[in-house]
């Protein structure tokens, strides 16, 4: 079991470009999230997908949109890249959305925007 | 949103148990209490959650007060692996699952 990868690893953007970040999970989960995590803070939610085929806005979701490919698969897309979104990005999945689910996470993929 | 409290900073003895505390005054009856850490900006590592009784799991145990406003977690033997930030979070009811994670508490242990 590979868990939850991300792709790509590393990745340096101008300002204005765009570029999506790819997450897949092997383990059969049902939701699947997206956080950012910037210098010294904690992770923010920036959107998250209860189940194939929802997808829902979470703390920090401007800039940002989302696909739910499939039950595997969600990507994040950033359209017009600002400096201001120069973190690094952890994508996350649970067997559930409720209360009593835990979160697996990947390894992150650090974007820079100059 | 049930905020928690816990402190910057945090040292132990490699061996010795280490006891990190978490405050949550304003948690909901129906809300769940996690830990997860994080070692080197890795992705964070989930560690334990509870309701209301103490759990206890190969990582370590979870002990939350009768009132449900704290909670401890204890890592019985830490070792130098066990160095990261270790995140307290009250999980967010009917709201997707999601997390919401504060500063957290840095934790060295040393030799």
């Amino acid at each position: 079991n590979a868990g939850v990868t991300q792709t790509p690893k590393f990745q340096v953007l101008k300002t204005g470009q765009s570029m999506t970040l790819q997450c897949a999970q092997d383990m059969n989960h049902n939701s699947m999230y997206w956080y950012r995590q910037d210098p010294g803070m904690g992770l923010r939610l920036i959107y998250y997908s209860a189940s194939e085929g929802t997808t829902d806005k979470g703390e920090v979701p401007n800039g940002y949109n989302v696909s739910r490919l499939n039950k595997r698969e969600f990507s994040l897309r950033l359209e017009s890249a600002a400096p201001s979104q120069t973190s690094v990005y952890f994508c996350a999945s649970s067997d559930g959305a409720g209360e009593s689910y835990e979160q697996y996470f990947g390894p992150g993929t650090r974007l820079t925007v100059t | 949103d049930a905020k928690t409290t816990q402190p910057p900073s945090m040292d132990c003895a490699e061996g010795r148990a280490a006891n990190l505390p978490c405050n949550h005054s304003t948690i909901s009856g129906n809300e769940y209490v996690y830990w997860y850490r994080q070692i080197h900006s890795q992705g964070p590592q989930y560690i334990i959650h509870g309701l209301k009784n103490n759990e206890t799991n190969e990582m370590a145990s979870l002990i939350i007060t009768e009132d449900r406003k704290s909670s401890t977690l204890i890592l019985p033997h830490a070792t130098l692996r066990d160095t990261a930030v270790y995140y307290c979070i009250v999980k967010i009811y009917n709201q997707g699952g999601k997390l919401i994670f504060g500063q957290g508490t840095e934790l060295s242990v040393k030799p």
